[in-house]
């Protein structure tokens, strides 16, 4: 089946640890994407990558980093440096590098830190 | 992006046409109007999108309306598997996706 995993479904971590939230495709989208959605927030746009080896900040990217480095896998870390990092954390992919693309969520990473 | 309103909450019964409304007044000329829902704890859903005319998937159908200033969201027949928080968004492209509050739709039995 085609689509965008995610992993681990939720995850729990101490206040202080970075944690990688991983999320891969087997769509051949060349965008990816990662998001932040908080209750009554909506959601916000963290980092995306239209390319291999290329990536950019979206609104919150700050206590985060991310990498490139195969197509088909975008993974999130959440630094100690972001200041509440307790949220559902959903990655998205698109077909092609056109902004207007139609984006595909995966499943989430519910992460809690404690 | 332009601004959009939806309804709170909504209920449908289960085997019924579910219609969706979305006010856009403000929308541009090359903007996209695009329907995701999402269930609870999981990732949103993609469901149609369109730019003036109207579309239909094997989920729904979208209905815009000639000036564009809104649109709606159609589910033929709904069932409980529906139920969930459906967002209506505009979008020109900037990449991020925007979702407001959405509508709450609660399919019965």
């Amino acid at each position: 089946d085609g689509g965008i995993t995610q992993s681990p479904k939720y995850l729990f971590r101490k206040e202080g640890q970075n944690v990688t939230l991983s999320c891969e495709q087997n769509l051949n989208h060349d965008a990816m994407y990662w998001y932040r959605q908080d209750p009554g927030q909506g959601l916000r746009l963290i980092y995306y990558s239209q390319i291999v080896n290329d990536f950019q900040k979206g609104d919150i990217a700050e206590g985060y980093s991310v990498s490139r480095e195969k197509k088909e896998s975008f993974p999130l870390t959440v630094t100690s440096a972001q200041k509440n990092p307790t949220a559902f954390y959903l990655c998205a992919s698109s077909p092609h590098r056109i902004s207007t693309d139609t984006q595909y969520f995966g499943p989430g990473t519910r992460l809690t830190v404690l | 992006d332009a601004k959009t309103t939806q309804p709170t909450s909504m209920d449908c019964a289960e085997g019924r046409a579910a219609n969706l409304p979305c006010n856009h007044s403000t929308i541009s000329g090359n903007e996209y109007v695009y329907w995701y829902r999402q269930i609870h704890s999981q990732g949103p859903q993609y469901i149609i999108h369109g730019l003036k005319n109207n579309e239909t998937n094997e989920m729904a159908s979208l209905i815009i309306t000639e000036d564009r200033k809104s649109s709606t969201l159609i589910l033929p027949h709904a069932t409980l598997r529906d139920t969930a928080v459906y967002y209506c968004i505009v979008r020109v492209g900037d990449y991020k996706l925007s979702f407001g509050a959405g509508t709450t739709v609660t399919v019965r039995a």
